[in-house]
């Protein structure tokens, strides 16, 4: 696709729940990342992977966190046991190589009731 | 760990006046970037800075990167209401691959 693509762009989940969050990266690039963003403020990273190699994942706030990038291309962030303070917005970017600017997803806005 | 400082973290401007945000970065950082956030919108990217003394321009927007002073700026000349965004800038240091943002400034410009 021309762009980053994430889904599904809103999610409501019961606390206790598990997610999943989905990022389509643009096509050929290497490098992908997830970022969590609460209202007003910046994006804090989460992990990084560089094709299916997740080289860092010291952003993930717990153990509940998961993420994958199974081929090389489309990644999955797992979150269980939603709790409410894991309301937030989720973006995933990519970039060619780590030397190139990132280009962000429209973001994921997940609220736990 | 890169840690970012952004300032001013609020900006209300006048219409055609100049205005500058500074982005301070505590450990080497091998590139800078500046992005654009608009309500409930993405990220768009501005610039990336990628050497020492690298003055970037775009429209009214001018960027630059300091790298011995661990500064960068975003420039505003002649401000207008379309430029009405939240500001982040972000840096990445040698030995890691992740971007790390600053808090943003929520830049406001009125008539």
């Amino acid at each position: 696709g021309a762009g980053v693509s994430q889904s599904p762009r809103y999610k409501v989940a019961k606390r206790g729940q598990d997610v999943a969050l989905r990022c389509d990266p643009i096509s050929g690039h290497v490098s992908l990342f997830w970022y969590q963003q609460a209202l007003g403020q910046g994006p804090e990273f989460l992990t990084y992977f560089q094709n299916e190699a997740q080289l860092d994942k010291s952003g993930l706030p717990s153990d509940r966190f998961f993420a994958e990038r199974p081929e090389g291309s489309v990644s999955t962030l797992k979150i269980q046991r939603t709790q409410q303070e894991d309301s937030a917005v989720y973006l995933c970017a990519s970039s060619l190589d780590r030397t190139t600017e990132a280009f962000f997803g429209q973001g994921t806005r997940l609220t736990v009731v | 760990e890169l840690k970012v400082e952004q300032n001013p973290l609020f900006l209300s401007m006048q219409e055609e006046k100049n205005y500058t945000i500074y982005c301070n970065y505590s450990t080497t950082s091998d590139r800078l970037y500046w992005y654009r956030q608009d309500p409930g919108k993405s990220l768009e990217s501005l610039f990336v800075l990628l050497s020492n003394g690298a003055v970037k321009q775009e429209g009214r927007l001018m960027a630059s990167l300091d790298t011995k002073a661990r500064l960068s700026t975003l420039h505003i000349t002649a401000a207008v209401h379309d430029l009405s965004a939240t500001y982040f800038c972000a840096g990445t240091s040698y030995n890691n691959n992740d971007m790390r943002f600053g808090a943003g400034t929520r830049l406001t410009v009125k008539p």
